[in-house]
């Protein structure tokens, strides 16, 4: 069974400064994704990562993905305010038909 | 938004009362899906259409049912609605292609009193 475990669940920065979420699975996945979710509002696609040393980057954030180590991250360039959201990820298992399993979400708050 | 909607966007509804969710999609993807949303549960998937009258159960399909009898419509039932119901419904799409994302709906907001 597929399960997917992201940490930190929580996470406060300052603006400027550099981190990394983190993503776990459980057992092979074909394909990893991220997510963006603001308050009250719906979830916005940022990343698709397939193959094994995937590497995408969009403005401050860049996703990888490692397969053999079952982790995926997604890290944060000098932080602003406008990427305090929550961010998901979602694994899928093969031969699943597209169903998702996705972590409890980060929230990450960027303070000045 | 990639052209998902969803109906109602908010419900109040009793304990035991049958509750129906819309999602329309103008998109004719094939992959319909629908998850609820949950504080500290992430997104759960609860049931999916591959095509019209073709679905199958998720994650969390115990006292859901669905129905799609058009490719742009994919119902969500609740039988008898209950308090652990209470909860944020997303209807997602997608064509079902290798690597493509899927498109999220702006959600509704279900509470079961």
């Amino acid at each position: 069974e597929l399960k997917v475990e992201q940490n930190p669940l929580f996470l406060s920065m300052q603006e400027g400064k550099n981190y990394t979420i983190y993503c776990n699975y459980s057992t092979t996945s074909d394909r990893l994704y991220w997510y963006r979710q603001d308050p009250g509002k719906s979830l916005e696609s940022l990343f698709v990562l397939l193959s094994n040393g995937a590497v995408k980057q969009e403005g401050r954030l860049m996703a990888s993905l490692d397969t053999k180590a079952r982790l995926s991250t997604l890290h944060i360039t000098a932080a602003v305010h406008d990427l305090s959201a929550t961010y998901f990820c979602a694994a899928g298992a093969r031969g699943s038909q597209g169903n998702l399993i996705f972590g409890k979400g980060t929230k990450l708050s960027v303070k000045p | 938004d990639a052209g998902i909607t969803q109906s109602p966007r908010h419900k109040v509804t009793e304990t035991g009362t049958p509750v129906t969710l819309r999602c329309h999609q103008t998109e004719n993807h094939r992959y319909m899906y629908w998850y609820r949303q949950d504080p500290g549960h992430g997104l759960r998937l609860i049931h999916y259409s591959y095509g019209v009258k073709d679905t199958d159960k998720g994650e969390v399909s115990d006292g859901y049912s669905v129905s799609r009898s058009k490719t742009e419509d994919f119902l969500l039932t609740l039988e008898s609605a209950t308090s652990s119901q209470t909860s944020v419904y997303f209807c997602a799409i997608s064509y079902g292609q290798e690597g493509e994302t899927q498109y999220f709906g702006p959600g509704t907001r279900l509470l079961v009193l």
